[in-house]
């Protein structure tokens, strides 16, 4: 399977802290994106890297990408009790397709 | 982004029959989208790739007589899946390949519950 890996495959946490999420791919890509997924619904798009960029900001996101280790982090910064949902991760091999990876739930208690 | 749509929001149908999914861009011309399958507390698994105006390109396993794609138009791809069983019940997801070719915004999911 092509499909990424993602860990933690839970997280909880409180409002106010930190949370990280990772991201381990196989092959050679173009850009990894991360979504969001409430629960039921569909996915929001969070933020695109390139694989020759190493750090990207937008607002309380951080993503950091290591192609070396093929690997992504995602982190949300001061989180909320709305930042409740899945994320996941999802990779672009340059043909259009997108290969996501098995998510992470993080559930923000407030 | 694009603003995608999807008709019906949940489903429920008996075992056998047909179900047509609907998959709207609502603002935006697109030649491209993708439909998924998600599976409870899983993963987003891609099936076929919709394409106007001819065939779509199916996902190796994804049986395209079983799951029929059409694109007729460029806001406007559904998905039939066919002689539904109890093992298609899922969360069908579509979405669109924004101009910038390579973010994709996707519609809200269909719920299958196939009885």
């Amino acid at each position: 399977s092509q499909q990424g890996e993602e860990d933690p495959q839970a997280l909880s946490i409180q409002e106010g802290e930190n949370a990280t999420m990772n991201c381990s791919y196989k092959t050679s890509i173009n850009n990894l994106q991360w979504y969001r997924q409430n629960s039921g619904r569909g996915l929001v798009h969070l933020i695109l890297i390139r694989s020759n960029e190493r750090e990207k900001h937008s607002g309380r996101l951080r993503v950091t990408l290591d192609t070396s280790k093929k690997s992504s982090s995602l982190l949300i910064t001061a989180s909320r009790a709305a930042d409740t949902a899945s994320y996941f991760c999802a990779t672009d091999a340059n043909t259009d397709k997108l290969i996501f990876g098995t998510g992470t739930r993080l559930q923000v208690f407030p | 982004g694009a603003v995608v749509s999807q008709h019906p929001s949940r489903v429920i149908c008996k075992s056998g029959t047909s179900v047509k999914i609907e998959c709207r861009s609502l603002d935006f011309q697109a030649t491209t989208m993708f439909w998924y399958r998600q599976f409870p507390k899983q993963s987003l698994m891609l099936m076929a790739t919709s394409n106007e105006g001819s065939k779509a390109t199916y996902e190796q396993g994804v049986e395209k007589d079983k799951f029929l794609i059409n694109h007729a138009s460029l806001t406007l791809s559904t998905l039939t899946v066919t002689s539904a069983h109890p093992e298609d019940s899922s969360f069908y997801i579509c979405s669109v390949v924004a101009g910038d070719q390579e973010t994709q915004y996707f519609g809200p999911g269909t719920r299958l519950l196939v009885l």
